[in-house]
């Protein structure tokens, strides 16, 4: 098992262009998330998705569009990247109705935005 | 509004003794709390929880306490080793859709630091 893979592990990009962040699980895991980790400010959910087909906004979903059309896959979209898009993203994955939530974690892609 | 708070961002413990982290929550709803640890470049990986129903729950040297009507938890590790260096992030989760799909509630984390 890979567990929670994500690409690319790296990226830079400029003020206003547009990227998708990959992550892959293969758990089989219904429950799958974005968060962002800043300094200082812990990890904060962008989108999560409990199953294909349904997603919803976390804590802070401007600027991130997201779609789950299997369960391996939850991309992360930014359409216009801006520099307070700097930050690194991780994705989560867990079995829905698991009690307490563990979730496990890819192990990140780091962005800057110019 | 900060629903899960670490106050501490730094904690420093000298290799074998006891290092204790403290978490504060607000909210009631909250029916388990977790445990994560991380090291530079890797993302988080579980470490220990505690369901609401209970104060105490171990697993080898990490044991977490919670004190419910304080909202209040803590996880200890005794011995502390050097490897233990990371950065540790409390959680909390409650059933946030009601269909089983628990959210998790991030604390801004303490670096503990263990000195050989």
């Amino acid at each position: 098992n890979a567990g929670v893979t994500q690409t690319p592990k790296f990226q830079v990009l400029k003020t206003g262009q547009s990227m998708t962040l990959q992550c892959a699980q293969d758990m089989n895991h219904e429950y799958m998330s974005w968060y962002r980790q800043d300094p200082g400010m812990g990890l904060r959910l962008i989108h999560y998705s409990v199953g294909a087909g349904i997603t919803d906004q976390g804590e802070v979903p401007n600027g991130y569009n997201v779609s789950r059309s299997t369960t391996e896959d939850f991309p992360l979209r930014l359409l216009s990247a801006a520099p307070s898009q700097t930050s690194v993203y991780f994705c989560a994955s867990s079995y829905s109705g698991q009690a307490g939530g563990r979730q496990f974690f890819g192990p990140g892609t780091r962005l800057t935005v110019l | 509004d900060q629903q899960v708070k670490q106050n501490s961002p730094s904690l420093s413990v000298q290799e074998g003794r006891i290092s204790i982290l403290n978490c504060d929550y607000t909210n009631s709803m909250f029916d388990y709390f977790l445990w994560y640890k991380k090291y530079p470049a890797e993302g988080p990986t579980f470490l220990i929880s505690i369901s609401s129903i209970k104060d105490k729950n171990e697993d080898g040297r990490f044991t977490v306490f919670l004190n419910k009507s304080a909202k209040h938890l803590s996880l200890h590790i005794v011995p502390s080793q050097p490897g233990d260096s990371a950065v540790y992030f409390c959680a909390a989760s409650d059933n946030y859709s009601g269909a089983g799909s628990y959210q998790l509630t991030f604390g801004k984390g303490t670096k503990l630091s263990v000195i050989p």
